[in-house]
């Protein structure tokens, strides 16, 4: 199994500029969840989902939308970049709601410039 | 609401001393806690939950609900330690499951 990969490992973009960051997981879960991570924050919630074509909003959803088409796939899409989006994004899986463990992807460094 | 605070950013401690990585929450009811842990390039990953009541890598964890408290410890500190560490608290809000993360604790191991 690959586990959760994520897709690029860096980018940069312009103020302004979209951009979808991807995530992919092999292990059949459920529960998919971007976060933010960012230096004396912790880790933030943007958005989650607990099936295919279902998704709700975390702590901070403003500027990010996503989508659940499939189990496999829950891309996190930047609709106009911003310098405050710089930050590096983490995927994270899970089997179930009982199933608190979550799995982690290598993250994607991305500035905004 | 529920909370997990993590008071210290930067913990320095010598190879060989003990160390302590503090977790206070906020949280209403029998919390399920977490230690993440996240070596320098590699993923996030899980190192220790309460609910398992293991030793991994020599870190035990107790939760303490008068202190509501969840500190991280190990007796004696390697190098191979030396990493970001977040609490995190497990919660259903309206059905859904969230993980709440502390601000985390950058641990450096000194020889």
């Amino acid at each position: 199994n690959a586990g959760v990969t994520q897709t690029p490992k860096f980018q940069v973009l312009k103020t302004g500029q979209s951009m979808t960051l991807q995530c992919a997981q092999d292990m059949n879960h459920e529960y998919m969840s971007w976060y933010r991570q960012d230096p004396g924050m912790g880790l933030r919630l943007i958005h989650y989902s607990v099936g295919a074509g279902i998704t709700d909003q975390g702590e901070v959803p403003n500027g990010y939308n996503v989508s659940r088409s499939t189990t496999e796939d829950f891309p996190l899409r930047l609709l106009s970049a911003a310098p405050s989006q710089t930050s590096v994004y983490f995927c994270a899986s899970s089997y179930s709601l009982a199933e608190y463990e979550q799995y982690f992807g290598p993250g994607t460094r991305l500035t905004v410039t | 609401a529920q909370r997990v605070t993590q008071p210290e950013k930067l913990l320095s401690v010598f190879k060989g001393a003990p160390v302590e990585l503090k977790c206070n929450y906020s949280y209403s009811g029998s919390p399920e806690l977490f230690w993440y842990v996240q070596y320098s390039r590699q993923r996030l990953q899980l190192l220790l939950r309460h609910i398992s009541r293991e030793s991994i890598k020599g870190f035990t964890a107790d939760l303490n609900k008068g202190e509501t408290s969840f500190h991280l410890k190990k007796p004696f500190a390697q190098e191979e330690d030396s990493a970001m560490y977040y609490c995190a608290l497990p919660t259903i809000i309206q059905g859904a499951q969230k993980l709440v993360f502390g601000q985390g604790t950058r641990l450096t191991i000194n020889p």
